[in-house]
């Protein structure tokens, strides 16, 4: 079973609206993180937001959100006045084993979704 | 800080030939890891390393083999490159612990195709 899903493969969004990307995560690990990553067509991978599987508020970085909802298992980024350069795709991880000590902290990924942003 | 850098940048190789791609970090992190990327799969772990002189597998690590000798240095290795490692290629870096702050860096990434 996959432990990251993104349902949407692509997104369109006009210039200064919102959009929120799903993802939803399967573990049965307590302690975890999410990320989401930005990877603009030129390639290099651009951490966005973190939110911890034990934080009580959801995460907000900018014009980035993180609608965490953790009985649901999902982590949805909500980017709030979107701009042209939003256009790019969008990674959400997870690594598990947060607080517990001795883990390798790697992340597992899901496929992404390519966000284009309309003027 | 030059962050994580990777070398080379691009590569072709002939099936059977053997690269090693070079990983390099500034950040005096302890973890280490080698991802690939494919369209429509996004990135998988190939190997990482909790540490100098350690290196574990990870979730696609058949065909790669890696060494950590120095702190800073994480290489991987073809030793007979297929066309099935045709991929783009990413280092990444993170200190040994948890928690916010205490992302991945990652690398500007390799893109190698295997012909």
């Amino acid at each position: 079973a996959q432990k990251i899903t993104q349902t949407q493969p692509g997104m369109f969004v006009q210039e200064k609206e919102a959009v929120t990307l799903d993802c939803t995560y399967d573990t049965s690990d307590p302690s975890y993180g999410l990320f989401w990553y930005k990877q603009p067509s030129s390639g290099e991978m651009i951490f966005l937001i973190y939110q911890g599987s034990y934080d009580q508020q959801n995460a907000t970085e900018g014009r980035y959100s993180l609608n965490f909802q953790k009985a649901r298992k999902s982590a949805n980024l909500v980017i709030s006045a979107s701009q042209l350069g939003d256009s790019a795709m969008y990674f959400c991880a997870m690594r598990e084993g947060e607080y517990s000590g001795g883990s390798n902290y790697k992340l597992t990924f899901g496929k992404g979704t390519l966000l284009t942003v309309n003027p | 800080n030059a962050g994580v850098t990777q070398t080379p940048k691009f590569r072709v190789l002939k099936t059977g030939q053997s690269m090693t791609l070079l990983c390099a970090q500034d950040m005096n992190h302890e973890y280490m890891y080698w991802y690939r990327q494919d369209p429509g799969m996004g990135l998988r772990l190939i190997h990482y390393s909790v540490g100098e002189g350690t290196t574990a597998k990870g979730e696609v690590p058949d065909g790669y083999n890696v060494s950590r000798l120095k702190k800073q240095n994480f290489l991987l290795g073809l030793e007979s490159a297929a066309p099935s490692q045709t991929s783009v290629y990413f280092c990444a870096s993170s200190y040994e612990v948890g928690g916010a702050y205490n992302e991945q860096f990652f690398g500007p990434g390799t893109r190698l195709t295997v012909l």
